[in-house]
């Protein structure tokens, strides 16, 4: 079974704080995905990952970076939190190359920002 | 860029009652289509997926979507629903040449009353 951990399940910071988030997928994808999942928004796209040290902008990359140095591990950063970046992050991996292929998730972070 | 519209956000149902959720999508080239469920405390999952074939796709728990690709449409089915079915659905879109990038819709959280 594919698995994808998040480092944790539940997080509060404060409005300022330098905020790691950590993934790690365990089935050698190529692809790597950070979301952030918000009420009646669905799921945005933060970053993407195709590969070690690449990255693409998703649809809502402001205020967070990502870190991809290796395969398995992509790393969200939010350099400043701010109280509008309190969501539930959830990270993603998958095959590179074949757009057909199923998206596997990760339990997701709930962070709140104060 | 593409866009999914799930037409209803909120749909409550008593259980044996069909299920039909709407997703339409804007696109005009070659696209896989996905549904993703979220059980309540559980991660985020693959439901059915159409890439090719038959547009007519089942998928786990009796779930089955129908792709009309002149109506740009990938409507999700149940002829009778569970009160175990109560989730968050979500449908997704990923052109072939994006990728692996998907575009998701707002969701539809579906409440099955016993």
């Amino acid at each position: 079974d594919v698995k994808v951990t998040q480092s944790s399940r539940y997080l509060v910071k404060r409005t300022g704080e330098k905020v790691f988030l950590e993934c790690v997928q365990d089935m050698d994808h190529e692809n790597m995905f950070w979301y952030r999942q918000d009420p009646g928004l669905g799921l945005r796209l933060i970053y993407f990952s195709y590969d070690v040290k690449m990255k693409e902008k998703g649809d809502i990359p402001e205020g967070y970076s990502v870190s991809r140095e290796k395969k398995e591990r992509f790393s969200l950063i939010l350099e400043s939190a701010s109280t509008n970046q309190t969501s539930m992050y959830l990270c993603a991996s998958s095959f590179r190359d074949s757009p057909g292929d199923t998206q596997y998730f990760g339990p997701g972070t709930r962070l709140t920002v104060l | 860029a593409q866009s999914v519209s799930q037409h209803n956000h909120h749909v409550i149902l008593s259980e044996a009652a069909s299920l039909e959720l709407g997703c339409n999508y804007s696109y005009g080239g070659t696209v896989n289509l996905f549904w993703y469920v979220q059980y309540p405390g559980q991660h985020l999952q693959l439901l059915l997926k159409y890439f090719s074939g038959d547009p007519l796709v089942k998928g786990i728990k009796g779930f089955e979507a129908e792709f009309i690709k002149s109506k740009f449409s990938f409507n999700l089915r149940k002829p009778s629903v569970q009160w175990s079915d109560t989730a968050e659905y979500f449908c997704a879109v990923n052109p072939d040449t994006n990728a692996g990038k998907s575009t998701f819709g707002d969701g539809t959280t579906l409440t099955v009353k016993p």
